[in-house]
């Protein structure tokens, strides 16, 4: 079945710096690629939408300079969080589709902590 | 407005006995739903959607257009069951997944 690998599952990091997540499709074409934050026990909310090849499509609300989304390939795509600061801290969820007829398929996660 | 809606933050049965988790949704379009669960410590999986029609782990969800509902059950629940359960509608803004709030089961020996 479809795969989908987040990295890191888990990272620490100081306020003030950068954190890059990658998502990759390892064994079919992304053409779409979903960045979600979730809060324990809570939803995934939404931050954004990517398309290989064009620009992330941010929700209200969400600092599109402060996570910076990159879907330069069919296979991959990263979230950095750039000056992180502590209400950063959360769970990062990322999740592909190949398309419109297929589902979605889930990266495991990473747990930001910004100390 | 688009809005997927889990009344239930917690429902705890004990094993044996039946669970339905509640998930309403507001969509002007014909919606596409979902049901994930979210094991402890797991990824999110796809459970089922209603465009399948098929039961998964014993589990079945009907959609009701009338209703605006696509409510979660199955007649036994298992320990085996606890788990995060997210009810999510698929938008024609790119694609885009809605989730409800999420219901925790658990269900007790």
């Amino acid at each position: 079945g479809a795969v989908v690998s987040q990295h890191p599952s888990w990272v620490i990091c100081k306020s003030g710096t950068s954190v890059k997540i990658e998502c990759r499709s390892l064994d079919f074409q992304a053409t779409t690629m979903f960045w979600y934050r979730q809060f324990p026990k809570q939803s995934l909310m939404l931050m954004a939408t990517s398309n290989e090849g064009s620009k992330a499509t941010y929700e209200q609300g969400v600092e599109k300079d402060k996570f910076l989304i990159n879907h330069a390939s069919l296979t991959l795509s990263t979230l950095t969080v750039t000056s992180a600061h502590p209400e950063d801290s959360s769970f990062y969820i990322c999740s592909a589709s190949a398309g419109a007829a297929y589902g979605y398929t889930f990266g495991s996660g990473t747990r930001l902590t910004v100390v | 407005a688009q809005r997927v809606t889990q009344p239930e933050k917690l429902l705890s049965v004990f094993k044996g006995a039946p669970v339905e988790l509640k998930c309403n949704y507001s969509y002007s379009g014909s919606p596409e739903l979902f049901w994930y669960v979210q094991y402890s410590r797991q990824r999110l999986q796809l459970l089922l959607r209603h465009i399948s029609r098929e039961s998964i782990k014993g589990f079945t969800a009907d959609l009701n257009k009338g209703e605006t509902s696509f409510h979660l059950k199955k007649p036994f629940a298992q320990e085996e069951d606890s788990a995060m359960y997210y009810c999510a509608l698929r938008t024609n803004q790119g694609g885009k997944l809605i989730f409800g709030q999420g219901t925790e089961l658990s269900v007790k020996p």
